[in-house]
């Protein structure tokens, strides 16, 4: 059964700080790994989209990379800004047609401080 | 383009009653996905449609339930509501379930539904 860790759950960091927010998967035959944002209460964005054969993707300010020997992503975001907290999750489809669902980590709430 | 719509966005009901709930994908997608995000156990996989056929079932009682309409429209239902029903609904649409290339899932804003 595949798991989804994110650790830590929460995060608190000063505005402008470079950050790296980790995700670990038990099964490393996925298919791909899509990191999203959730603000309160609402429903969630897709940022990065990365296909098993890629290492890294890029949008903007945001980096996410993958090793799925090591079963782990990171998702890199420069210069934060106050608009950057939310919460960020991360999650995994798995190879098989029959499981094509996605399974999620339980999220980071990222808190930047003006 | 439009992205993922969900109706109503708040609803509260009452234990025991039932309840629908609507999710109008992105134009063009074909692919519907259910999940349920409750604090405590996170987002989990309720079900997912694919041309008006479920392809794929998570791990939740026969009180939940779904349909896909042939323009892509899905609705998912959910009898005998229970206290612990009481989750954020969303919905995602794909434009197809397993292409490599064109999977990534988005979502709608999500119903929030209240069981007192």
């Amino acid at each position: 059964k595949q798991e989804v860790t994110q650790i830590p759950a929460a995060l608190s960091v000063p505005e402008g700080e470079n950050l790296v927010l980790n995700c670990s998967f038990t099964d490393s035959a996925i298919y791909n790994l899509q990191w999203f944002r959730q603000d309160p209460g609402k429903g969630l964005t897709s940022l990065l989209l990365i296909q098993s054969s890629q290492r890294e993707q890029t949008s903007g300010r945001l980096n996410a990379s993958l090793d799925k020997s090591s079963g782990r992503s990171t998702l890199y975001i420069a210069a934060s800004q106050p608009g950057d907290s939310a919460t960020y999750l991360c999650a995994v489809r798995l190879i098989t047609g029959a499981n094509s669902k996605l399974t999620f980590g339980k999220g980071i709430t990222l808190s930047v401080r003006p | 383009k439009a992205g993922v719509t969900q109706t109503p966005r708040y609803l509260i009901k009452t234990r025991g009653q039932q309840v629908t709930l609507s999710c109008s994908p992105i134009s063009g997608h074909r692919s519907v996905s259910w999940y349920q995000q409750t604090p405590g156990q996170g987002l989990q996989f309720l079900f997912e449609y694919f041309s008006e056929t479920q392809r794929n079932k998570g791990n939740f009682p026969g009180r939940f339930s779904g349909r896909q309409f042939s323009n892509s429209r899905s609705e998912m239902n959910v009898s005998t509501l229970e206290l612990g029903d009481s989750a954020l609904y969303l919905c995602a649409s794909s434009s197809r379930p397993d292409s490599a290339s064109a999977n990534e899932q988005f979502f709608g804003p999500g119903t929030r539904l209240t069981v007192l």
